[in-house]
Formats: C-alpha cells, sequence, structure tokens
C-alpha cells in the first residue's frame, strides 16, 4: 500500500535552532517525493523535491531508500519558517496524483 | 507562475442543495486535475483524478454520484457536491499539474460549509 507518514504534529523550536521533520513512506515503486509548505492563510505550495537536490529557503531533504525516508532538514530555523508542511509521494507517474502525508506544524519562536 | 484560481472562496449552503465548486487552470492548459478535501489543520485527502474529455477517477470510498466531476475543457474542471449534508463541510483544493515543468500548482481552497 503506498502511504506516507509524518509521525509529527507539532515542531516547536526557538529561532536559530535545528529543524528536522520527518517522513516515511512506504511504496512498492521508484518513489518521487515532495515537501510542499502551506503558510497561514495561503494555498499550499512546493518547497521541494527530492529530484532536483536543491536547497530551497535553507531547507534541504535527502531521499533515503534504505530508511524510505525523506526528512526535512534547516540548520537554522527562521519564524518565517512557521508554517504546516506536507511530504508527498507521486505514484503513477503518468498520472501524477499525490499521497499526502498528515502534515506537520512548524512553530518557531523568537 | 503558473495560477489556479478557484470559484468561489467561501459557500454556505442549506442541507439538501447542490454547490459547484470551479477550478481554473490560468496560465497553461490541464489535461489532468485534482481534487482534494482537506479538514482543518489535517493532510489533504485526494477525491478524484479529473481528466480532460474523460470520466474522472475516483479514490476509494469516494462515491461518485455524491462528488460529480467535470472535465469540459483544458482550463475548467468542475466539483459538484449533490444533496450535500452537515458531513459534506470542508475545505475542497483544486491542483493542476502542468506537464512541461511537471509541477503541481494548487487552488486557494474552497471553504464550503453546510447547514
Amino acid at each position: 500500500a503506498q502511504r506516507v507518514t509524518q509521525p509529527e504534529k507539532l515542531l516547536s523550536v526557538f529561532k536559530g535552532a535545528p529543524v528536522e521533520l520527518k517522513c516515511n513512506y512506504s511504496y512498492s515503486g521508484s518513489p518521487e517525493l515532495f515537501w510542499y509548505v502551506q503558510y497561514s492563510r495561503q494555498r499550499l505550495q512546493l518547497l521541494l523535491r527530492h529530484i532536483s537536490r536543491e536547497s530551497i529557503k535553507g531547507f534541504t531533504a535527502d531521499l533515503n531508500k534504505g530508511e524510505t525516508s525523506f526528512h526535512l532538514k534547516k540548520p537554522f530555523a527562521q519564524e518565517e519558517d512557521s508554517a504546516m508542511y506536507y511530504c508527498a509521494l507521486r505514484v503513477n507517474r503518468a498520472g501524477g496524483k499525490l499521497i499526502f502525508g498528515q502534515g506537520t506544524e512548524l512553530s518557531v519562536k523568537p | 507562475g503558473a495560477v489556479v484560481s478557484q470559484h468561489p472562496s467561501r459557500v454556505i449552503c442549506k442541507s439538501g442543495t447542490s454547490v459547484k465548486i470551479e477550478c481554473r487552470s490560468l496560465d497553461f492548459q490541464a489535461t489532468t486535475m485534482f481534487w482534494y478535501r482537506q479538514f482543518p489543520k489535517q493532510s489533504l485527502m485526494l477525491m478524484a483524478t479529473s481528466n480532460e474529455g474523460s470520466k474522472a477517477t475516483y479514490e476509494q470510498g469516494v462515491e461518485k454520484d455524491k462528488f460529480l466531476i467535470n472535465h469540459a475543457s483544458l482550463t475548467l474542471s468542475t466539483l459538484t457536491v449533490t444533496s450535500a449534508h452537515p458531513e459534506d463541510s470542508s475545505f475542497y483544493i483544486c491542483s493542476v499539474r502542468d506537464s512541461s515543468s511537471d509541477e503541481q500548482f494548487f487552488g486557494p481552497g474552497t471553504r464550503l460549509t453546510v447547514l
């Protein structure tokens, strides 16, 4: 079965602290993984995708097929990073549908 | 970047009535659109994949006669919630896949409240 698990519903850190938002997936095929972010009162938007292997707003995520994980990391959190973060798995490449994790609310305190 | 719009942004209706939600792709033609449902501070649940010119593909557990999807053009998909009940109250979000960038762009969502 295809599944994305984000074990933490809420993650609260202080400004400048490192952040790691966990994501694990279950998929028998070749996975395509994404992180989406939803700031307060805004629409969902793409943060990064594993195939790009890039850093966006200081965030990085590495696909670990052995551990079936795609954790999102940032060395120094900023207050403006406070948002809901969703890990997503794309299945059926041609169809492109996304399976989302439950989401993690990141709260960065001053 | 690509823009996806939804109309209306919020709607309140009486139980038993039907509500239509529109999703428009403003920057590119989309053969595939997706409809999601989101509860407060919870995940997006995929309801169906909307295919232009053909029948939508519904996810398991989603009633196709309850949630009617029409994708009549390459820029418009509609979701009609028929005979709405209070348990249908939710945030409905559409997304559009841009085949050139292989990225999905999301609409702002429609807040449905059924009284």
